[in-house]
């Protein structure tokens, strides 16, 4: 069974200050996803990340896939109120069809 | 481009009715995945299909759960006799390709009381 750790689990924080969330696992993935998750509402991809070591930015967020393909991290920068929410991130087994395991999520709360 | 649609996004149950769920994929997706977020916890794969196949059901409780996606219409996920832990939100995701990106829709809130 593929598991995915996702830490922190909560996380609160000032407007303006920076963050990371990191998402671990003993898996090697073929792809790893983030999604954000409002309430009510089911997740939104925000980005895709495939080849080891590969960085892909959107706009202040950075995310990053483990050389290794066993781990990865969102990293915001000068985070603003509009970021709140819950971040997931989801893993596409090597071996494991096409089902993704998702992490248990971070909820992030930026106070203006 | 219409995102992918699930219905009803609400549904209360008594304990022993049937839930049905549906879900249209995005246009041109012929995968469809269907997932469950318990309370407090976080999403966990049930069902992966294609039209008229299911591919992998080793997510999906053996018993009163079903699915299928048929040739014309929407994707349904089928719960029996449903029991207060079946409470849940219900998420279904589409992909044009296999190994390739899923796109969820808002889910169904089922409330078994």
């Amino acid at each position: 069974t593929q598991l995915l750790e996702q830490s922190p689990q909560f996380l609160s924080i000032q407007e303006g200050e920076n963050l990371t969330v990191y998402c671990n696992s003993s898996s090697v993935f073929s792809s790893l996803q983030w999604y954000r998750q409002e309430p009510g509402e089911g997740p939104v991809l925000l980005v895709t990340v495939v080849t080891g070591g590969e960085v892909k930015k959107l706009k202040r967020l950075t995310f990053q896939f483990g050389d290794a393909r066993k781990d990865s991290s969102l990293h915001i920068t000068a985070a603003q109120p509009g970021d709140t929410g819950l971040y997931l991130c989801a893993g596409e087994g090597d071996n494991a069809g096409n089902m993704l395991t998702f992490g248990g999520g971070t909820r992030l709360m930026v106070k203006p | 481009n219409a995102g992918v649609m699930q219905n009803p996004r609400h549904l209360v149950r008594r304990r022993g009715q049937e839930a049905r769920l549906r879900c249209s994929p995005m246009k041109g997706h012929s995968h469809v995945y269907w997932y469950r977020q318990l309370p407090e916890e976080g999403l966990k794969f049930m069902v992966y299909l294609q039209k008229e196949n299911i591919i992998d059901e080793s997510g999906m409780p053996k018993e009163r759960f079903s699915a299928e996606f048929p040739k014309e219409g929407p994707s349904i996920l089928r719960i029996q006799q449903v029991v207060r832990g079946d409470s849940a939100a219900y998420f279904c995701a589409s992909s044009p390709y296999t190994s390739y990106e899923q796109y969820f829709g808002p889910g169904t809130r089922l409330t078994v009381t």
